[in-house]
């Protein structure tokens, strides 16, 4: 079975620019969740859906950061505008009932902000 | 909200060896905690995860153990390969959001040959 797909794998831009991240969850799969890892931070959670629904979307830094899922098998993650410190590892994962089961992880994408 | 601690955050063994990561958590109510290994340039996988009704789960050279009075659960290691060697990261969801799992910090575990 296919896992949790994300592009693009890398996103290297200028500051100033959009960024669009895309997520396909697992087939069936009702929980949605975007990560952002960096060193020093670790792995954070940005925001989580259910049912295609934004549950909790404390962890978004701020109103430069959204997302969206239109529907059960894709979610995007958009920065706009980017800046330097946007730099890290973006995860998506997905789960079957929430937290309380294992999550699966995309491979991520790599976004780079000059 | 749920506060998850681990440790070490490096640690380094001879091929062969045992290695133990420990985390501890806050919320007495969590009753769910997976262990996920990070390869280099991957996402986290799942490896091996316990629940609250047990103390001790084990898959081959793994084993998770779970002491809920201390609030603190282990990941264990045995006759480590080099294969072994990445980034493992211990969750705790709390029950009070359904969605919002929190993780350690993450263990870089090197296995030297």
């Amino acid at each position: 079975d296919a896992g949790v797909i994300q592009s693009p794998r890398h996103e290297v831009t200028e500051m100033g620019q959009e960024v669009t991240l895309r997520c396909k969850p697992i087939s069936g799969h009702d929980y949605l969740f975007w990560y952002r890892q960096t060193m020093m931070r670790g792995l954070e959670l940005l925001i989580y859906f259910n049912n295609n629904v934004p549950i909790d979307d404390s962890g978004m830094p701020e109103d430069r950061f959204s997302a969206k899922m239109p529907n059960a098998s894709f979610s995007t993650l958009k920065i706009q505008p980017s800046e330097p410190r946007d730099s890290a590892v973006y995860f998506c994962a997905s789960s079957l009932r929430g937290s309380n089961q294992p999550q699966h992880f995309g491979d991520g994408t790599r976004l780079s902000i000059l | 909200g749920e506060n998850v601690e681990q440790h070490p955050s490096t640690l380094s063994v001879q091929e062969g060896d045992s290695a133990v990561i420990k985390c501890t958590y806050s919320d007495s109510a969590s009753n769910y905690f997976p262990w996920y290994k990070q390869e280099l340039g991957k996402g986290s996988q799942l490896i091996i995860d316990i629940r609250s009704n047990v103390g001790e789960k084990k898959d081959q050279r793994i084993a998770v153990t779970l002491n809920k009075t201390a609030k603190h659960f282990s990941l264990h290691i045995t006759e480590t390969q080099p294969e072994d060697s990445a980034v493992y990261f211990c969750a705790a969801p709390p029950q009070s959001n359904a969605g919002k799992s929190t993780f350690g910090d993450g263990t870089t575990l090197t296995v030297k040959p």
